[in-house]
C-alpha cells in the first residue's frame, strides 16, 4: 500500500548541479503534479501531467523540466540548481478529473547552496 | 488569477473547544474544494473533498462547508483534540484538477 512515493527524502545540492526528483504512484493515476512549498507562500504549482507522456507547464515552471515517459513515475529536474529553489517538494497524484481527491507523497526536502 | 486566502494564520484552543477554520478565494469558478491536514515534516493528508454543487461534506467530527457565491469555505472540527494540532490548507480546483493553495492555517490544541 504504498501510494505515492518520493525520493530521496532529502538533498543539499551546490548552485550549479543538476538532480532528478522521482516521483511513483502505484494507484493507477493519470494526473500527476510537482508542488514545491515555502514558508509563508503555500504550495505553488510547477509542472503537471494529464497522462503518460503528457506535461504541461503550472504557476512556477522556470528552472524546472518534467517528464512522464511511464503512467507511474513522474520526474522532475534542475539542470543548474540556484538557492531560490531551496524548498519541500511534493509530488501528488489522483485518479482524473471528477473521479476523487488527492495523494501526496512525503516530501523531499531540497537545499542548494 | 485564483487567490485562496485563509484567516486567521495562527489559532490555539484548548481541548473539547471547537475549531472554525475559514478560507476563502477570489473566483467563484472552482470545480471543487479541498481541505487538508499537514503535520510537521510530513505530506498533506487530504480531510474533505466538497464538489462545486454541493455545499457541506462531514467525516466524523470534520464538517466542511462552501458558499461559491461568496467565496467562502469554512472547515468545523467538533470537540478538538491535541492530536487535531497541524496545519489546515484548503485548496480550489480547476479542470484540470491544479489546486491553488492557501497559506495555512497553524492550530495548537493544548491540553
Amino acid at each position: 500500500n504504498a501510494g505515492v512515493t518520493q525520493t530521496p527524502k532529502f538533498r543539499v545540492l551546490k548552485t550549479g548541479q543538476s538532480m532528478t526528483l522521482l516521483c511513483a504512484q502505484d494507484m493507477n493515476h493519470e494526473y500527476m503534479y510537482w508542488y514545491r512549498q515555502d514558508p509563508g507562500m503555500g504550495l505553488r504549482l510547477i509542472h503537471y501531467s494529464v497522462g503518460e507522456g503528457t506535461t504541461a507547464k503550472g504557476e512556477v515552471p522556470d528552472g524546472y523540466n518534467v517528464s512522464r515517459l511511464k503512467k507511474q513515475n513522474f520526474l522532475l529536474g534542475l539542470e543548474s540548481a540556484a538557492p531560490s529553489q531551496t524548498s519541500v517538494y511534493f509530488c501528488a497524484s489522483r485518479p482524473g478529473t471528477g473521479l476523487g481527491g488527492y495523494t501526496f507523497g512525503s516530501g523531499t526536502r531540497l537545499t542548494v547552496v | 488569477k485564483q487567490e485562496v486566502t485563509q484567516i486567521p494564520a495562527a489559532l490555539s484552543v484548548p481541548e473539547g473547544e471547537n475549531l472554525v477554520l475559514n478560507c476563502s478565494f477570489t473566483d467563484s469558478a472552482i470545480y471543487n474544494l479541498q481541505w487538508f491536514r499537514q503535520d510537521p515534516g510530513k505530506g498533506l493528508t487530504s480531510l474533505l473533498l466538497i464538489q462545486s454543487s454541493q455545499r457541506e461534506q462531514t467525516s466524523g467530527r470534520l464538517n466542511a462547508s462552501l458558499d461559491k457565491s461568496s467565496g467562502r469555505s469554512t472547515l468545523y472540527i467538533a470537540a478538538s483534540q491535541p492530536g487535531d494540532s497541524a496545519t489546515y490548507l484548503c485548496a480550489s480546483t480547476d479542470s484540470w484538477g491544479k489546486l491553488q493553495f492557501g497559506a495555512g492555517t497553524q492550530v495548537v490544541v493544548t491540553p
